[in-house]
């Protein structure tokens, strides 16, 4: 089946630094890629959808400044959480669904820490 | 707005015991449902899915049946294995499956 890959799986940083997680689809191309956060014992929840070649698309709440989604080619795009915060910590996964179908895959999430 | 509400875990189940994992959902059109597993280490996969009311789904033993009366789709097994421990997610897409709204998750643990 369709796989998507996620890096890192793990990250810790420090306050006010940026954190950028890649979102791969390895055999497939994707032009539309969704990005989830969740946070403890709580749903995941949608981010933006990303959109190859255009800017992504944010939901009511998500700020754009401070999450940063390149989607710079049909295979990969990239969250760029800015001037990371404690309160940014969280588990964040992408899905891609193939062209043509309309399941989505999910990448393997990351966990990210700041501290 | 569109939810998915589940059971809260973890669940802890010997081996060949009977399994369900309770889901509701509130949605304002015809949704597809569907459950979503996540084994440690790896991404979310696609356990199994309905389409329309009275459908029932099923893969790897687990099956849900698509309850528009009751708005469910409570997940089950016969006869759970240790290998099936992982987080058990509900889910709701409308407009397609490539945008979903996820329930909470349910981590189930198996012991032998």
């Amino acid at each position: 089946g369709a796989v998507v890959s996620q890096h890192p799986s793990r990250v810790i940083c420090k306050s006010g630094t940026s954190v950028k997680i890649e979102c791969r689809s390895l055999d497939f191309q994707a032009t539309t890629m969704f990005w989830y956060r969740q946070f403890p014992k709580q749903s995941l929840m949608l981010m933006a959808t990303s959109n190859e070649g255009s800017k992504a698309t944010y939901e009511q709440g998500v700020e754009k400044d401070k999450f940063l989604i390149n989607h710079a080619s049909l295979t990969l795009s990239t969250l760029t959480v800015t001037s990371a915060h404690p309160e940014d910590s969280s588990f964040y996964i992408c899905s891609a669904p193939p062209q043509g179908k309309a399941e989505a895959f999910f990448g393997q999430g990351t966990r990210l820490t700041v501290v | 707005g569109d939810s998915v509400t589940q059971m809260e875990g973890p669940v802890t189940l010997s081996e060949e015991a009977f399994l369900t994992i309770n889901c509701t959902y509130t949605a304002t059109g015809y949704p597809s449902l569907f459950w979503y597993v996540q084994y440690p280490g790896e991404g979310l996969q696609l356990l199994l899915k309905a389409t329309k009311a009275d459908d029932k789904g099923s893969n790897k033993g687990f099956e849900a049946t698509y309850r528009k009366e009751t708005t469910s789709f409570h997940l089950e097994k016969g006869s759970v294995q240790v290998s099936d421990s992982a987080v058990y997610f509900c889910a709701l897409g409308e407009g397609g499956y490539q945008k979903v709204t996820f329930g909470t998750g349910t981590k189930l643990q198996v012991i032998p």
